[in-house]
């Protein structure tokens, strides 16, 4: 199965900065990497997702860059701001049985303070 | 329209009793998956329903865990005997197809057992 591990646990910025959060998995067969965002008490919700054909996707003030051969992914948020507070997962699609199913990161919480 | 919803939101129950939780996707999502997640703590695939089959259970934890889908609609995860350890958020979520989709995640129930 897939392994996926995901760093920093926790990331404190101020307001304006970069945050940057990595994630690395173990199975080459992996070929979709969706990050999620999960606000205090709200349910995950995909952010942005990169597929294995494609090194970087940008939306707004959030990138992914995919480093197959490394086997790494990163998300990188600019100008943050105190709403992106909330905890950031990473997950890696991997095969089972002819079928994909996504692990997760143990999560990033990213503070933001103003 | 209408997200994931789950049900009940919260559940208390005494250790060694059986619990029943309940996901209703959004309708025409054909993949449906359950996870768990402790306090602070990332999220544990469980098991996933591609229609109304289960090709992996590889992630429940116990053979107290199970789960059912009545075609491609409400599933129920029920948990036999629980044990204190159960205690989590149980999340479920639904894509429009298996792979490499979205996931749309339901509110969670927050499962305590005493």
């Amino acid at each position: 199965g897939e392994n996926v591990e995901q760093h920093p646990s926790t990331l404190s910025v101020q307001e304006g900065d970069s945050a940057v959060i990595k994630c690395t998995y173990s199975d080459s067969a992996s070929n979709y990497f969706p990050w999620y965002k999960q606000e205090l008490g709200k349910r995950p919700q995909l952010i942005i997702d990169i597929r294995s054909n494609v090194g970087e996707k940008k939306d707004q003030r959030i990138a992914v860059t995919l480093n197959k051969t490394a086997k790494h992914f990163s998300l990188h948020i600019t100008e943050t701001q105190p709403e992106d507070s909330a905890v950031y997962f990473c997950a890696a699609s991997y095969a089972s049985g002819g079928s994909y199913i996504p692990t997760f990161g143990r999560g990033t919480s990213l503070i933001v303070h103003p | 329209g209408a997200g994931v919803s789950q049900s009940p939101s919260n559940k208390v129950t005494e250790k060694g009793k059986d619990v029943e939780l309940r996901c209703d996707p959004i309708s025409g999502h054909t993949a449906l998956y359950w996870y768990r997640q402790r306090l602070g703590q990332g999220l544990e695939f469980l098991i996933y329903f591609q229609g109304n089959s289960a090709p992996d259970k590889s992630g429940l934890p116990s053979d107290r865990f199970s789960a059912e889908r009545t075609g491609e609609s409400v599933s129920t995860l029920t948990i036999q005997r629980t044990q204190q350890e159960d205690s989590a958020v149980y999340l479920c979520a639904s894509s429009l197809r298996q792979i490499n989709n979205e996931q749309f995640f339901g509110p969670g129930t927050r499962l305590t057992v005493l």
